[in-house]
Order: structure tokens, then C-alpha cells, then sequence
């Protein structure tokens, strides 16, 4: 199974702030033929269901703000808030599609500092 | 619109089997594939297994043993069962189809 680590497991942050958080599978997530990341993020706020924010390592979902970025490729990921706003507390969970079992990171809590 | 829900037992003894329902509306089971992923209360996500359009499925390694998803196209439903519950099988379980997700049903295993 692809293993996926997340780090770091919980970020105290400020309004305004740029925030990365990072993403590695134990293998390669980038399929050779169509030159795709199989890797997905989701943020999840307490008491709802996770909501996909971005899916290829960097393609954003309709009505994702643009200050949510994903980068990476291959095995490291990252994903960038560029200006944290207060709606974005919340667990952030990276997902490989690459091959099943498909697996989750840990996840990442934003907090307020 | 894309519409999952999922229903079935709020509380389920331990070692009996959980069976859920994931009702899907606004696309066919035919055309894409469904997931079942859970989730212990305060933990984070674990996925459990897929459907896919043409009828495979595939299997998270730890609950192979234990778990089965199957699908009734002619109702939009797909199903998920599990045996040999324990405690820490509580949780909530979603069913899912991207990017949308269903609300989740909570699930507790305990006598």
C-alpha cells in the first residue's frame, strides 16, 4: 500500500499569514503516460463532510479560491493558503488515486495562533 | 445535482455485521465509481473500498477480510457490509462519488 505522511500534523496561524503544509507518498504518484499526479486535497471543518479542493496535485475544484494552491509532483506535494482568511481553520487531508487501496494522510489542523 | 446519501443502523452490537446504504441520485452507477470511506470520531480518514462503474471493486488491505460492497443499479444504491464489528469500527461513514460526498451516517459499535 502507498503510504502517505503529512506533516506537520497541526499549524498555529494568524489571519493574513501564507501557510504551506506538505504531502509525501512512500512511491511516485505520477502516472508516465498522461503526465498526471494522482494526488487529491481536501479540507474538512468540524461536523461536515470533507469537501475536495484540488485533484491532480494542482487543479483547483469550481469555486475553490485561488489562494488555495497545490504543487509537487512525483512523491512530494505541498499545498499553499497564500493569505489565510478565518474560514480556512479546518483539517486538510491529502489523498492518493494512483493505485487501491487508495490512502489518506493524517491530516493537517489549522489553527488560530 | 450529484446527490449521495448514506442510511443504515445507528448502533451495532460487537461482532455483528454492519450493513449501510448509500443512495445516489443525478448520475448512474454505470457511468462512475463509488467509494466508501470512514472515520473515527476525532481521527482522520480512512478509505474502505470502491465500486466501480463496471462492477469491480477494490478493497482497503486491513478490512478485505471483513468487508463487501455490492450495487443494486436498477435502484441507485450501493451497498456496504461488514462483519465482525468492534469498538473501534465506530465512526462515521461516508459514501462518496468526486468530488461530492455524502453527508455521513455515524455508526457506534457497542453492546
Amino acid at each position: 500500500d502507498i503510504v502517505m505522511t503529512q506533516t506537520p500534523s497541526s499549524q498555529a496561524v494568524s489571519a493574513g499569514e501564507k501557510v504551506t503544509m506538505s504531502c509525501k507518498s512512500s512511491q511516485s504518484l505520477l502516472y508516465s503516460e498522461n503526465k498526471k499526479n494522482y494526488l487529491a486535497w481536501y479540507q474538512q471543518k468540524p461536523g461536515q463532510s470533507p469537501k475536495l479542493l484540488i485533484s491532480w496535485a494542482s487543479t483547483r475544484e469550481s469555486g475553490v479560491p485561488d489562494r488555495f494552491i497545490g504543487s509537487g509532483s512525483g512523491t512530494d506535494f505541498t499545498l499553499t493558503i497564500s493569505s489565510v482568511q478565518a474560514e480556512d481553520l479546518a483539517v486538510y487531508y491529502c489523498e492518493q488515486y494512483y493505485d487501491t487501496p487508495y490512502t489518506f494522510g493524517a491530516g493537517t489542523k489549522l489553527e488560530l495562533k | 445535482q450529484v446527490q449521495l446519501k448514506e442510511s443504515g443502523p445507528g448502533l451495532v452490537q460487537p461482532s455483528q455485521t454492519l450493513s449501510l446504504t448509500c443512495t445516489v441520485s443525478g448520475f448512474s452507477l454505470t457511468s462512475y465509481n463509488v467509494h466508501w470511506v470512514r472515520q473515527p470520531p476525532g481521527k482522520g480518514l480512512e478509505w474502505m473500498g470502491r465500486m466501480r462503474y463496471n462492477g469491480d471493486t477494490s478493497y482497503n488491505s486491513a478490512l478485505k477480510s471483513r468487508l463487501s460492497i455490492s450495487r443494486d443499479t436498477s435502484k441507485n444504491q450501493v451497498f456496504l457490509k461488514m462483519n465482525s464489528l468492534q469498538t473501534d469500527d465506530t465512526g462515521t461513514y461516508y459514501c462518496t462519488k468526486s468530488p461530492n460526498w455524502g453527508q455521513g451516517v455515524m455508526v457506534t459499535v457497542s453492546s
